[in-house]
Protein backbone atom coordinates (compact mmCIF):
# COMPACT_ATOMS: atom_id res chain seq x y z
CA UNK A 1 0.00 0.00 0.00
CA UNK A 2 0.98 3.63 -0.67
CA UNK A 3 1.65 5.93 2.15
CA UNK A 4 3.22 8.05 4.32
CA UNK A 5 3.37 7.57 8.66
CA UNK A 6 4.64 10.55 10.34
CA UNK A 7 6.29 10.34 14.12
CA UNK A 8 8.15 11.78 16.31
CA UNK A 9 6.02 14.78 17.29
CA UNK A 10 5.37 15.81 21.19
CA UNK A 11 5.45 18.91 23.42
CA UNK A 12 8.80 20.38 23.30
CA UNK A 13 10.16 23.61 25.32
CA UNK A 14 10.67 27.29 23.33
CA UNK A 15 14.19 27.25 22.40
CA UNK A 16 14.63 23.18 22.05
CA UNK A 17 14.72 20.38 19.37
CA UNK A 18 12.66 17.50 17.86
CA UNK A 19 13.14 15.44 14.88
CA UNK A 20 9.88 14.14 12.86
CA UNK A 21 10.24 11.00 10.94
CA UNK A 22 7.86 9.73 8.08
CA UNK A 23 8.14 6.59 7.05
CA UNK A 24 7.32 5.89 2.84
CA UNK A 25 5.98 2.53 2.07
CA UNK A 26 4.66 1.48 -1.67
CA UNK A 27 7.11 3.70 -3.14
CA UNK A 28 10.72 5.00 -3.90
CA UNK A 29 10.93 8.50 -1.27
CA UNK A 30 14.53 9.08 -3.33
CA UNK A 31 12.82 9.67 -6.69
CA UNK A 32 10.45 12.25 -5.64
CA UNK A 33 10.54 15.55 -3.93
CA UNK A 34 9.29 14.95 -0.49
CA UNK A 35 8.06 18.27 1.29
CA UNK A 36 6.60 18.99 5.05
CA UNK A 37 3.50 21.40 5.09
CA UNK A 38 2.33 22.20 9.09
CA UNK A 39 -0.91 23.29 10.02
CA UNK A 40 -1.10 25.30 13.26
CA UNK A 41 -4.39 24.55 15.13
CA UNK A 42 -7.66 25.82 13.99
CA UNK A 43 -5.62 27.27 11.33
CA UNK A 44 -4.83 27.06 7.56
CA UNK A 45 -2.22 25.03 5.53
CA UNK A 46 1.96 26.49 5.21
CA UNK A 47 4.94 24.90 3.21
CA UNK A 48 7.37 24.43 4.88
CA UNK A 49 10.35 22.49 3.45
CA UNK A 50 11.35 20.03 0.53
CA UNK A 51 13.93 17.56 -0.74
CA UNK A 52 14.32 16.89 -4.23
CA UNK A 53 15.38 13.60 -5.71
CA UNK A 54 18.95 15.40 -6.16
CA UNK A 55 19.06 16.09 -2.81
CA UNK A 56 18.65 20.03 -3.05
CA UNK A 57 16.97 21.31 -0.28
CA UNK A 58 14.40 24.68 0.32
CA UNK A 59 12.82 26.13 3.43
CA UNK A 60 10.09 28.66 3.72
CA UNK A 61 11.92 32.10 5.31
CA UNK A 62 9.76 31.12 8.63
CA UNK A 63 12.25 27.90 9.08
CA UNK A 64 15.12 28.92 7.50
CA UNK A 65 17.71 28.73 9.62
CA UNK A 66 16.19 26.38 12.28
CA UNK A 67 14.93 23.48 10.42
CA UNK A 68 16.79 21.04 8.08
CA UNK A 69 15.26 18.44 6.39
CA UNK A 70 16.58 15.17 4.75
CA UNK A 71 16.13 11.38 4.15
CA UNK A 72 17.56 8.21 4.44
CA UNK A 73 17.06 6.37 1.63
CA UNK A 74 17.97 2.88 2.58
CA UNK A 75 14.98 3.16 5.16
CA UNK A 76 12.38 5.23 2.48
CA UNK A 77 12.32 7.86 5.39
CA UNK A 78 12.57 11.47 5.25
CA UNK A 79 12.90 13.64 8.51
CA UNK A 80 12.78 17.23 10.05
CA UNK A 81 15.25 18.62 12.29
CA UNK A 82 13.72 21.52 14.19
CA UNK A 83 16.18 23.31 16.52
CA UNK A 84 15.59 26.89 18.20
CA UNK A 85 11.59 25.89 18.13
CA UNK A 86 9.11 28.59 18.90
CA UNK A 87 6.06 28.78 19.88
CA UNK A 88 4.77 29.70 16.99
CA UNK A 89 6.05 26.55 15.04
CA UNK A 90 2.94 24.50 17.29
CA UNK A 91 1.28 22.84 14.77
CA UNK A 92 0.53 19.43 13.22
CA UNK A 93 2.84 18.33 10.63
CA UNK A 94 2.61 16.78 7.76
CA UNK A 95 4.61 14.81 5.15
CA UNK A 96 3.61 14.86 1.58
CA UNK A 97 4.66 13.86 -2.04
CA UNK A 98 4.98 16.07 -5.23
CA UNK A 99 2.96 14.97 -7.88
CA UNK A 100 5.28 13.82 -10.10
CA UNK A 101 6.03 16.83 -12.40
CA UNK A 102 3.72 19.49 -11.06
CA UNK A 103 3.85 21.14 -7.72
CA UNK A 104 0.73 19.66 -6.33
CA UNK A 105 0.83 17.12 -3.05
CA UNK A 106 -0.94 14.10 -4.53
CA UNK A 107 0.11 12.21 -1.17
CA UNK A 108 0.24 13.03 2.60
CA UNK A 109 0.27 11.25 6.35
CA UNK A 110 -1.90 11.63 9.00
CA UNK A 111 0.12 14.19 10.30
CA UNK A 112 2.02 14.35 13.70
CA UNK A 113 1.72 16.99 16.59
CA UNK A 114 4.15 19.14 17.61
CA UNK A 115 3.57 21.84 20.87
CA UNK A 116 5.67 24.30 21.55
CA UNK A 117 5.15 25.62 25.07
CA UNK A 118 6.94 26.16 28.52
CA UNK B 1 5.20 35.50 -1.78
CA UNK B 2 1.78 35.47 -3.61
CA UNK B 3 -1.13 35.29 -1.54
CA UNK B 4 -4.41 33.14 -2.01
CA UNK B 5 -7.12 34.70 -0.61
CA UNK B 6 -10.34 32.20 -0.14
CA UNK B 7 -13.69 33.68 0.05
CA UNK B 8 -16.42 32.91 1.65
CA UNK B 9 -14.19 31.92 4.73
CA UNK B 10 -17.33 29.54 5.56
CA UNK B 11 -20.76 28.44 3.79
CA UNK B 12 -23.99 26.56 5.46
CA UNK B 13 -25.53 24.25 3.14
CA UNK B 14 -27.98 21.45 2.84
CA UNK B 15 -27.86 18.23 0.67
CA UNK B 16 -28.37 18.68 -2.74
CA UNK B 17 -27.37 22.39 -2.75
CA UNK B 18 -25.06 23.71 -5.47
CA UNK B 19 -21.89 25.31 -3.73
CA UNK B 20 -19.24 27.23 -5.15
CA UNK B 21 -16.12 28.67 -3.35
CA UNK B 22 -13.82 31.13 -4.81
CA UNK B 23 -10.01 31.69 -4.39
CA UNK B 24 -7.98 34.76 -5.63
CA UNK B 25 -4.11 35.10 -6.38
CA UNK B 26 -2.46 38.31 -5.68
CA UNK B 27 -0.46 37.26 -9.01
CA UNK B 28 -1.09 35.84 -12.37
CA UNK B 29 -0.62 32.09 -11.73
CA UNK B 30 -1.58 30.74 -15.06
CA UNK B 31 -3.95 27.85 -13.96
CA UNK B 32 -1.32 26.37 -11.41
CA UNK B 33 -3.73 25.80 -9.10
CA UNK B 34 -5.23 23.23 -6.81
CA UNK B 35 -8.34 22.28 -4.80
CA UNK B 36 -7.92 20.12 -1.56
CA UNK B 37 -10.50 18.92 0.56
CA UNK B 38 -9.69 18.35 4.54
CA UNK B 39 -12.44 16.52 6.89
CA UNK B 40 -11.58 16.83 10.89
CA UNK B 41 -8.48 15.05 11.40
CA UNK B 42 -7.65 13.91 8.47
CA UNK B 43 -4.42 15.17 5.80
CA UNK B 44 -5.75 16.76 3.10
CA UNK B 45 -6.73 15.36 -0.39
CA UNK B 46 -6.54 16.44 -3.87
CA UNK B 47 -9.35 17.14 -5.71
CA UNK B 48 -8.60 19.11 -8.40
CA UNK B 49 -5.29 20.53 -9.72
CA UNK B 50 -4.25 22.77 -12.77
CA UNK B 51 -7.47 24.51 -11.54
CA UNK B 52 -9.68 22.45 -14.08
CA UNK B 53 -8.49 18.54 -14.15
CA UNK B 54 -10.15 16.43 -11.80
CA UNK B 55 -7.96 13.84 -9.35
CA UNK B 56 -8.90 10.17 -10.36
CA UNK B 57 -11.31 8.69 -7.48
CA UNK B 58 -12.91 12.16 -7.50
CA UNK B 59 -16.36 12.34 -8.24
CA UNK B 60 -17.65 14.33 -11.35
CA UNK B 61 -20.17 16.22 -8.99
CA UNK B 62 -16.70 18.42 -8.28
CA UNK B 63 -15.50 21.00 -10.99
CA UNK B 64 -12.96 23.75 -11.40
CA UNK B 65 -12.67 26.78 -13.14
CA UNK B 66 -10.34 30.12 -13.89
CA UNK B 67 -11.10 33.04 -15.10
CA UNK B 68 -7.74 35.47 -14.84
CA UNK B 69 -6.35 35.07 -11.47
CA UNK B 70 -9.93 34.12 -9.63
CA UNK B 71 -10.87 30.36 -9.29
CA UNK B 72 -13.73 28.38 -8.33
CA UNK B 73 -14.34 25.31 -6.84
CA UNK B 74 -18.10 23.99 -7.15
CA UNK B 75 -20.08 21.33 -5.71
CA UNK B 76 -23.17 20.32 -7.93
CA UNK B 77 -24.90 18.54 -5.49
CA UNK B 78 -23.54 18.39 -2.43
CA UNK B 79 -23.56 15.13 -0.38
CA UNK B 80 -23.00 14.20 3.50
CA UNK B 81 -19.61 13.07 2.93
CA UNK B 82 -18.47 16.77 1.21
CA UNK B 83 -18.92 18.20 4.82
CA UNK B 84 -15.62 19.75 5.00
CA UNK B 85 -13.00 22.25 4.61
CA UNK B 86 -11.79 22.99 1.50
CA UNK B 87 -8.68 24.97 0.59
CA UNK B 88 -6.95 26.30 -2.36
CA UNK B 89 -3.39 26.16 -3.31
CA UNK B 90 -0.62 28.11 -6.00
CA UNK B 91 2.10 26.02 -7.44
CA UNK B 92 3.20 28.39 -9.84
CA UNK B 93 6.10 29.81 -7.63
CA UNK B 94 8.30 29.18 -4.32
CA UNK B 95 6.94 29.50 -1.46
CA UNK B 96 3.84 27.60 -2.69
CA UNK B 97 0.83 29.08 -0.51
CA UNK B 98 -2.28 28.10 -0.04
CA UNK B 99 -5.86 29.53 0.93
CA UNK B 100 -6.95 30.36 4.00
CA UNK B 101 -9.73 27.78 3.97
CA UNK B 102 -13.59 27.82 3.38
CA UNK B 103 -15.66 25.57 5.66
CA UNK B 104 -18.54 24.06 4.40
CA UNK B 105 -21.16 23.47 7.05
CA UNK B 106 -24.63 21.67 7.24
CA UNK B 107 -27.45 24.07 7.46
Amino acid sequence: EVQLVESGGGVVQPGGSLRLSCAASGFTVSSNYMNWVRQAPGKGLEWVSVIYSDGDTYYADSVKGRFTISRDNSKSTLYLQMNSLRPEDTAVYYCARRWPSNWYFDLWGRGTLVTVSS
Amino acid sequence: DIQMTQSPSSVSASVGDRVTITCRASQGISSWLAWYQQKPGKAPKLLIYTASSLQSGVPSRFSGSRSGTDFSLTISSLQPEDFATYYCQQANSFPLTFGGGTKVEIK
